[in-house]
């Protein structure tokens, strides 16, 4: 069964500090990797996704993450982060597995940024 | 386009009691999901519907029913409620994994905050 653990559950950091999130899955066949973000009181929404194609995936509001398949790993990475991006991070998995499609979602992070 | 809405946002119950939770999205996806999302515990699938007139259990289905009743709707059905699934409840819509070329990105609803006394 495929997994995928996020090693932070909880990291607070003061504006302008580089940001990297840990996650990583279990899964040995073809996946798509996504990170979703849900800022206080509202719903997930889509910050970035590998599907194929170039590893370093860049999405919105300047976050960017790496694929590694050989660490099975998806690390989520903001060089300079700012106080609006306090928020819960969760970390998503599409395992491909012969047209079904099995999605997976890590525990989250939450992060909080100090002004 | 609305996207994905859930009704109602609050909600409060008795243990024991009945209610549906409704879901619609307006994005012709083929795919639908309720998920619960509880403290540490991140996202859980409860049940999903791959497509129109089916419907599959997820990781914690236990105590909940599920209906696709057309393309755009799917709804969540406790028959009885219990303290244990006062929770936030989250319907989502993909595109399914052969058809889509877009990475298969989920559109979640705004959730309903369900508190079972």
């Amino acid at each position: 069964a495929q997994s995928v653990s996020q090693h932070n559950h909880h990291v607070i950091l003061s504006e302008a500090a580089s940001l990297e999130l840990g996650c990583n899955y279990s899964y040995g066949g073809t996946v798509n990797l996504f990170w979703y973000v849900q800022y206080p009181g509202q719903h997930l929404q889509l910050l970035l996704k590998y599907f194929s194609g170039d590893p370093l995936v860049k999405g919105i509001k300047g976050f960017e993450a790496e694929f590694i398949k050989s660490k099975f790993s998806f690390n989520l990475r903001k060089p300079s982060v700012q106080w609006s991006d306090t928020a819960e991070y969760f970390c998503a998995v599409n395992a491909r597995s012969g047209g079904y499609q099995k999605v997976t979602f890590g525990t989250g992070t939450k992060l909080q940024v100090i002004p | 386009n609305a996207g994905v809405t859930q009704t109602p946002k609050f909600q409060v119950l008795k243990t024991g009691q009945s209610m549906t939770l409704q879901c619609a999205q307006d994005m012709n996806h083929n795919s639908m999901y309720w998920y619960r999302q509880d403290p540490g515990m991140g996202l859980r699938l409860i049940y999903y519907s791959a497509s129109e007139g089916t419907t599959d259990k997820g990781e914690v289905p236990n105590g909940y029913n599920v209906s696709r009743l057309n393309k755009r709707e799917f709804s969540l059905r406790l028959e009885s409620a219990a303290p244990s699934q006062t929770s936030v409840y989250f319907c989502a819509s993909s595109e399914p994994l052969i058809a889509a070329s877009n990475g298969n990105e989920q559109f979640f609803g705004p959730g309903t905050r369900l508190t079972v006394l």
